[in-house]
């Protein structure tokens, strides 16, 4: 089965750091860019960043860019997202998704995970 | 940077009608278009996606058409588990739209 397991969320006071890990299991993960997006409380979907399947080229929101930094382990088929500086607009749920194709920068993501929660605050 | 605009924001519907969601870009985003149905407390589900394919599993009373910058997801027939949020999403920066609510009337 395809899946995806989210973790390291927590709370975090404004200014500090997290480091979230997205664990994957059940297709060839370097194969696959992947990306995470994020829900704040009662919001719409934000996509937050991507990384290249072989980890060498990387995307981001403006709102993150500069803050957060997206990593991959294929060796251990495990995503993460480096959380620095964080504001309270950060607050959100954030999740790991998976796009259906391995076509390079492709959007369209058929496998989430369940999320995981960051509330930033003092 | 290419905007999604979705319309209407909340739309009221009774089970059985046929529901109409629009997405509009900002500039042409071709046919790479993706469509996405949340429920309160879950990830997003996978509809559809490059504009009009069905995501696997997906009811055939989902379906997507449009390219360019005017988009359409439509249901035929509006079942009970189909109240919920849609969102689209474009290819070029990943960006969302701002959802549209599927509330029933």
């Amino acid at each position: 089965e395809v899946q995806l397991l989210e973790s390291g969320g927590g709370l975090v006071q404004p200014g500090g750091s997290l480091r979230l890990s997205c664990a994957a299991s059940g297709f060839t993960f370097s194969s696959y860019a992947m990306s995470w997006v994020r829900q704040a409380p009662g919001k719409g979907l934000e996509w937050v960043s991507a990384i290249s399947g072989s980890g060498g080229s990387t995307y981001y929101a403006d709102s993150v860019k500069g803050r957060f930094t997206i990593s991959r382990d294929n060796s251990k088929n495990t995503l993460y997202l480096q959380m620095n500086s964080l504001r309270a607009e950060d607050t959100a749920v954030y999740y790991c998704a998976k796009p259906r194709s391995i076509q390079p920068h492709y959007h369209a993501f058929d496998i989430w995970g369940q999320g995981t929660m960051v509330t930033v605050s003092s | 940077e290419i905007v999604l605009t979705q319309s209407p924001a909340t739309l009221s519907l009774s089970p059985g009608e046929r529901a109409t969601l629009s997405c509009r870009a900002s500039q042409s985003v071709s046919s790479y278009l993706a469509w996405y149905q949340q429920k309160p407390g879950q990830a997003p589900r996978l509809l559809i996606y490059d504009a009009s394919n069905r995501a696997t599993g997906i009811p055939a009373r989902f379906s997507g058409s449009g390219s360019g910058t005017d988009f359409t997801l439509t249901i035929s027939s509006l079942e009970p588990e189909d109240f919920a949020v849609y969102y689209c999403q474009q290819r070029s920066n990943f960006t969302f739209g701002q959802g549209t609510r599927l509330e029933i009337k």
